[in-house]
C-alpha cells in the first residue's frame, strides 16, 4: 500500500478563487509528480520535483504552480482557477533515479470543479 | 519522443472470458521501461507490472499475464477468466533515456475495461 496522501480528494470552487491541492508522501522518495487526467482519461505530466528546492515543467503547459520545501510535501496552486481547469489532479513520488526505472506511487487523486 | 498507443478506449466483456488490451509504443532508445497501471473507480492508479527492454520473457502473475513484442514494439495484457472486479482504467506507460521530454512516465490514453456480471 503506498503512503502517499493527497487532499482535498474533492474540491467545488468559483471562477477566480485561489486554491492548493496537497500531496504528502511518508517514503522519503526524493522524486515526486503532478499529473493532470482530463475526462477522456488522457494522463499528463505537469510538474515534477527531483528533491528539495527542485521543481520543473512537465509535458503539459499549466497555470499551477507548484513547491518543494520539504521531501514529503508537494504542493499545487492555482492562483485564480477557471472551469479549464476542472480536472483530476493526481500526485506520484518516487525513489527510482532518473530516467525512471521503477515504481509511481500515485495518490487517490484530488478531483477539482471549478464553476 | 517517446509515444504510447492504446487504441481500445472501451472494452466490455461478459465475466469469466478472457480479454487482452492492447499497446503499441514508441522510441529512439534502445534501453527503456515499460509499466502497466490499473486505476479502480476509487482514482488511484495501482503498478502492475514493470519489463526492461532487454527482458522480452513473457510473464504471468495469477490470472494476468504480459505479451512484450519488440519486433512490433507491443505490450499486451490478458487477463484470463476475468472478474467483476477486473472493471477498472488500465494504463499502459513507458520510461525513456533519451527523447528531451520531462522526467516521468508517457501515459496511454487508457483502456476502460467493464467486466459484466
Amino acid at each position: 500500500e503506498a503512503d502517499i496522501y493527497q487532499t482535498p480528494r474533492y474540491l467545488v470552487i468559483g471562477t477566480g478563487k485561489k486554491i492548493t491541492l496537497e500531496c504528502s508522501q511518508t517514503m522519503g522518495h526524493d522524486k515526486m509528480y503532478w499529473y493532470q487526467q482530463d475526462p477522456g482519461m488522457e494522463l499528463h505530466l505537469i510538474h515534477y520535483s527531483y528533491g528539495v528546492n527542485s521543481t520543473e515543467k512537465g509535458d503539459l503547459s499549466s497555470e499551477s504552480t507548484v513547491s518543494r520545501i520539504r521531501t514529503e510535501h508537494f504542493p499545487l496552486t492555482l492562483e485564480s482557477a477557471r472551469p479549464s481547469h476542472t480536472s483530476q489532479y493526481l500526485c506520484a513520488s518516487s525513489e527510482s533515479p532518473t530516467p525512471n526505472t521503477g515504481e509511481l506511487f500515485f495518490g487517490e487523486g484530488s478531483r477539482l470543479t471549478v464553476l | 519522443a517517446q509515444k504510447v498507443t492504446q487504441a481500445q478506449t472501451e472494452i466490455s466483456v461478459v465475466e469469466k472470458e478472457d480479454v487482452t488490451l492492447d499497446c503499441v509504443y514508441e522510441t529512439r532508445d534502445t534501453t527503456y521501461y515499460l509499466f502497466w497501471y490499473k486505476q479502480p473507480p476509487s482514482g488511484e492508479l495501482v503498478f502492475l507490472i514493470r519489463r526492461n527492454s532487454f527482458d522480452e520473457q513473457n510473464e504471468i502473475s495469477g490470472r494476468y499475464s504480459w505479451n512484450f513484442q519488440k519486433s512490433t514494439s507491443s505490450f499486451n495484457f490478458t487477463i484470463t477468466a476475468s472478474q467483476v472486479v477486473d472493471s477498472a482504467v488500465y494504463f499502459c506507460a513507458l520510461s525513456d533515456f533519451g527523447g528531451g521530454g520531462a522526467d516521468g512516465l508517457t501515459f496511454g490514453k487508457g483502456t476502460h475495461l467493464i467486466i459484466q456480471p
